[in-house]
């Protein structure tokens, strides 16, 4: 079945420091590819998405390329800022099964000024 | 209103009680879900609807209840919950079911079955 892999957390950066995320995927076609975020007290929102190959979703100074040949949507953000400390969310979307997202278990980042 | 709204947030039951969750989604959407997210846990599916169509039942246990009366309501009832079963519960709605649409979440309800 379907599956999403996610970095471990917690993970603690320092104001400005450059962050990365890794997410590997299985399933089966081409499926969408999502990162979300929750803040604390909050549901899930969207931060980026991907939906073919070779794309990149980008959206509040974060990036994501869609890595077929690697199976892997990468988060990264140049400079982390304390208002980024949330809970980061990978999941994909296959198009054989649209109504059943597959989510990570969610990585925290928590940002030190 | 915009987005997803839910209520109650924050409920508190024991385990003979029944209660129930609404959802209300302001997006003009066709396709709305539940999800039970638990400490140190995945997020769960429980629920898929799509034009009020029940589309997905993800081996959820009798004691949970969906009911969607139209496209912009969902609702979760509750009944005989153990405590195991608290959580914070999430609703969301998206367009349709297309791989590539996006889901907006509500806030969430969070559960605590005494």
């Amino acid at each position: 079945g379907d599956s999403v892999t996610q970095m471990e957390g917690p993970v603690t950066l320092s104001e400005e420091a450059f962050l990365t995320i890794n997410c590997t995927y299985t399933a089966t076609g081409y499926p969408s590819l999502f990162w979300y975020v929750q803040y604390p007290g909050e549901g899930l929102q969207l931060l980026l998405k991907a939906t073919k190959a070779d794309d990149k979703g980008s959206n509040k100074g974060f990036e994501a390329t869609y890595r077929k040949e690697t199976t892997s949507f990468h988060l990264e953000k140049g400079s982390v800022q304390v208002s980024d400390s949330a809970v980061y969310f990978c999941a994909l979307s296959a198009r054989t099964n649209a109504g059943k997202s597959t989510f990570g278990d969610g990585t925290t980042l928590t940002v030190k000024p | 209103e915009t987005g997803v709204t839910q209520t109650p947030r924050h409920l508190v039951m024991g385990m003979t009680n029944k209660k129930s969750l609404k959802c209300e989604q302001h997006l003009g959407h066709n396709a709305m879900y539940w999800y039970k997210q638990s400490a140190k846990k995945p997020l769960e599916l429980m629920f898929v609807y799509s034009l009020e169509e029940r589309v997905e039942n993800n081996s959820v246990p009798s004691r949970f209840s969906p009911e969607c009366p139209n496209s912009s309501h969902l609702f979760l009832h509750l009944h005989t919950l153990q405590p195991e079963d608290s959580a914070l519960y999430l609703c969301a709605s998206s367009q349709d079911l297309q791989a590539t649409d996006t889901q907006y979440f509500g806030p969430g309800t969070r559960l605590t079955v005494l």
